[in-house]
C-alpha cells in the first residue's frame, strides 16, 4: 500500500532563517507532488506542484521554492523565512495519468516562525 | 478560478442529526471531490462525483451534483460526534491535474 511521510512535525523556525521540509511518498511511481500551506483557520492554498523529476510549477510567488531531486521525494525550502511563512505545510500525491485525480495528504508540517 | 466556495462556514449539529453542506464552482469540472479534516491533521478523501453523475452515496455520505447550477452538496446522516471537521470541496477542471480548495465548513457535532 501507498503510504506518504512528512518530517518535522512541528517547526519553531526564526525570521530569516533557512526552512527545508520534506516529503517522501512509499509504495507508488511516477506520482503528482504537491505542496500546499494552510493559514490558521483557512483553507489550503496550492505552493507548488510537480509531475516528474526535476519539474516543478509555482503557483503562488513567494520566498519559497520546491525541488524534485528523485521520483517520490518533494522538498520546501526557503533562504529566508518571513513571519508570515508561519502555517501547517501539507504534502499532497496524486496518481499520474489518471483522470479523476483524488489526492493523499501526509500528516502536515506545523511551522511557527517567531 | 475552479476553487470551491463551501457554506455555511461553520455549522452546529446535534448527534444524531443529519448535516449538509454546499459547495458552489465556477468553471466546467471533470468531477468534484469532498475531502474532510481533522484539527491538526492532513485532508482525508471522502467521495468523488463525476461531471455526469448526479448522485452518490457512500455509507453515510451523500453527495449531489449540479452541474446547471455549479453546485454540489454533502449530506452526512445521524451524525456521530467523530464527524466534527472541516469539510473541503475540491472541483477538478477537466484536463487539469490539481485541485484547488475552498475555505471548508467546520461541522460540530455535540454529543
Amino acid at each position: 500500500s501507498q503510504t506518504i511521510h512528512q518530517w518535522p512535525a512541528t517547526l519553531v523556525q526564526p525570521v530569516g532563517s533557512p526552512l527545508s521540509l520534506e516529503c517522501t511518498v512509499e509504495g507508488t511511481s511516477n506520482p503528482n507532488l504537491y505542496w500546499y500551506r494552510q493559514a490558521a483557520g483557512r483553507g489550503l492554498q496550492l505552493l507548488f506542484y510537480s509531475v516528474g523529476i526535476g519539474q516543478i510549477s509555482s503557483e503562488v510567488p513567494q520566498n519559497l521554492s520546491a525541488s524534485r531531486p528523485q521520483d517520490r521525494q518533494f522538498i520546501l525550502s526557503s533562504k529566508k523565512l518571513l513571519l508570515s511563512d508561519s502555517g501547517f505545510y501539507l504534502c499532497a500525491w496524486s496518481v499520474a495519468g489518471v483522470v479523476y485525480n483524488e489526492q493523499f495528504f501526509g500528516p502536515g508540517t506545523r511551522l511557527t516562525v517567531l | 478560478s475552479q476553487q470551491g466556495e463551501e457554506d455555511p462556514q461553520a455549522l452546529s449539529i446535534q448527534e444524531g442529526e443529519n448535516a449538509t453542506m454546499n459547495c458552489s464552482y465556477k468553471t466546467s469540472i471533470n468531477n468534484l471531490q469532498w475531502y474532510r479534516q481533522n484539527s491538526g491533521r492532513g485532508l482525508v478523501h471522502l467521495i468523488l462525483i463525476r461531471s455526469n453523475e448526479r448522485e452518490k452515496h457512500s455509507g453515510r455520505l451523500r453527495v449531489t451534483l449540479d452541474t446547471s447550477k455549479k453546485s454540489s452538496s454533502l449530506l452526512i446522516t445521524a451524525s456521530r460526534a467523530a464527524d466534527t471537521a472541516s469539510y473541503f470541496c475540491a472541483p477538478l477542471r477537466a484536463g487539469f491535474q490539481k485541485l484547488v480548495f475552498g475555505t471548508g465548513t467546520r461541522l460540530l457535532v455535540s454529543p
